[in-house]
Formats: C-alpha cells, sequence, structure tokens
C-alpha cells in the first residue's frame, strides 16, 4: 500500500512551457483535491475532484487544467508555466471528512 | 481577509515545555477542525481533529475548539524535539466534502 504518491519529485520549466504533475493513489478514496504551498500562504486548493469524471475548481485554479478519467489517477496541467507558479505542489486523497492523505509533493520552479 | 489566520512562528521552546498553537476563523459555518503536522520536505499528515466545539486529547496532545469566538487552539504537553515542525491548522464546513482550508502554518522548533 503505497498511499499516494507524486512524481516528479523536483521540476524546472521555463516561462510558456507546459506540463503535467502525475498523483496516483491506491486507497480507492472517491476524494482528490491538488494544492500549492507558498511561504507565508499555506496550503491553497487548485481542483478537486468528488469521483472519477467529476472535478471542479478550489481557491486557485487559473493556470491549471485537472481530469479524473479513473478513480487512482488525478494528474494535474500547467497550461503556460509562469513564474507564479513556482511553488510545492501536493496532491491528497481522502475518505472521510475530516482526514486527507497527502504525497509528498513536488517542487516546481519556473524561471 | 483570510478565512483562518494563524501566527507563523517561529516558535522556539525548551524539551519539556507545554506548547500552545492557535488559529482563528471567520466563517461560521465550519464544523470540522483539524490540526496537520508537516515535517521539512514532507507532505503534511493528520495529527487531530475536531467536529463541532469542545476538546479533544490524544496522548501529550489536546485540541480545543471554540466556536463562539471563532478560536481554536492545540496544546502540546511535555514537548520533544521529534515535535519539531510546522502545524497547520485547517477546517471545513459540513456541505463540501472537499474543500477544506488551511492556515499558514506555525513553525515550532523544540530544543534538547
Amino acid at each position: 500500500n503505497a498511499g499516494v504518491t507524486q512524481t516528479p519529485k523536483f521540476q524546472v520549466l521555463k516561462t510558456g512551457q507546459s506540463m503535467t504533475l502525475q498523483c496516483a493513489q491506491d486507497m480507492n478514496h472517491e476524494y482528490m483535491s491538488w494544492y500549492r504551498q507558498d511561504p507565508g500562504m499555506g496550503l491553497r486548493l487548485i481542483h478537486y475532484s468528488v469521483g472519477a469524471g467529476i472535478t471542479d475548481q478550489g481557491e486557485v485554479p487559473n493556470g491549471y487544467n485537472v481530469s479524473r478519467s479513473t478513480t487512482e489517477d488525478f494528474p494535474l496541467r500547467l497550461l503556460s508555466a509562469a513564474p507564479s507558479q513556482t511553488s510545492v505542489y501536493f496532491c491528497a486523497s481522502s475518505s472521510t471528512p475530516y482526514e486527507q492523505y497527502f504525497g509528498p509533493g513536488t517542487r516546481l520552479t519556473v524561471t | 481577509q483570510k478565512e483562518v489566520e494563524q501566527d507563523p512562528g517561529p516558535l522556539s521552546v525548551p524539551e519539556g515545555a507545554i506548547v500552545s498553537l492557535n488559529c482563528t476563523y471567520s466563517n461560521s459555518a465550519f464544523q470540522y477542525f483539524m490540526w496537520y503536522r508537516q515535517y521539512s520536505r514532507k507532505g503534511p499528515e493528520l495529527l487531530m481533529y475536531t467536529y463541532s466545539s469542545g476538546n479533544k486529547e490524544d496522548g501529550r496532545f489536546t485540541a480545543q475548539v471554540d466556536k463562539s469566538s471563532k478560536y481554536i487552539s492545540l496544546f502540546i504537553r511535555d514537548s520533544q524535539p521529534s515535535d519539531s515542525a510546522t502545524y497547520l491548522c485547517a477546517m471545513k464546513d459540513g456541505y463540501n466534502f472537499n474543500k477544506f482550508y488551511f492556515g499558514s502554518g506555525t513553525k515550532l522548533n523544540v530544543k534538547p
């Protein structure tokens, strides 16, 4: 049981490039989320999903796309990277109203 | 105004001290109150949660919720160097299953 896995661990992009951050969970959780964590800002919700085929926007969705074709996977796409998207990205999954299991994070730098 | 406010610290205490960590919030619809612990370069992990008001104790940790004041606290007794981490409060209402609101985190350092 690996829990929540994220790849890559580190990534450097140039402004304007696109990429996909991968997230997978093996706990059969219906609910998955993407957050970004910036110094002094805490964790901010980007997008979330309440099940396969269902996604919705969080607090800071601009510049990001998601899809949920399976229960296990919830990739996050950066369409055209900007320096303001430099951050640490966390994927999380949950099956209860109060507990989320977080992945180890992806550190992204956009130059 | 942010939904959840948390003092970023850092908070430095000697080993064995009692630590008090706090958050305030503005949304009276919040029903679930959580504390997460995050070690450096790791993802957050759930420490404790409370539903609605009241206290909850788990070993050296006690979580308190005062909904009338919109104020929550986490107390750590007999603090240990292994407690050194960033502590994040998180909250959500009873309707939006997946919409959690996090504080910015308080960095705690427990000195041996």
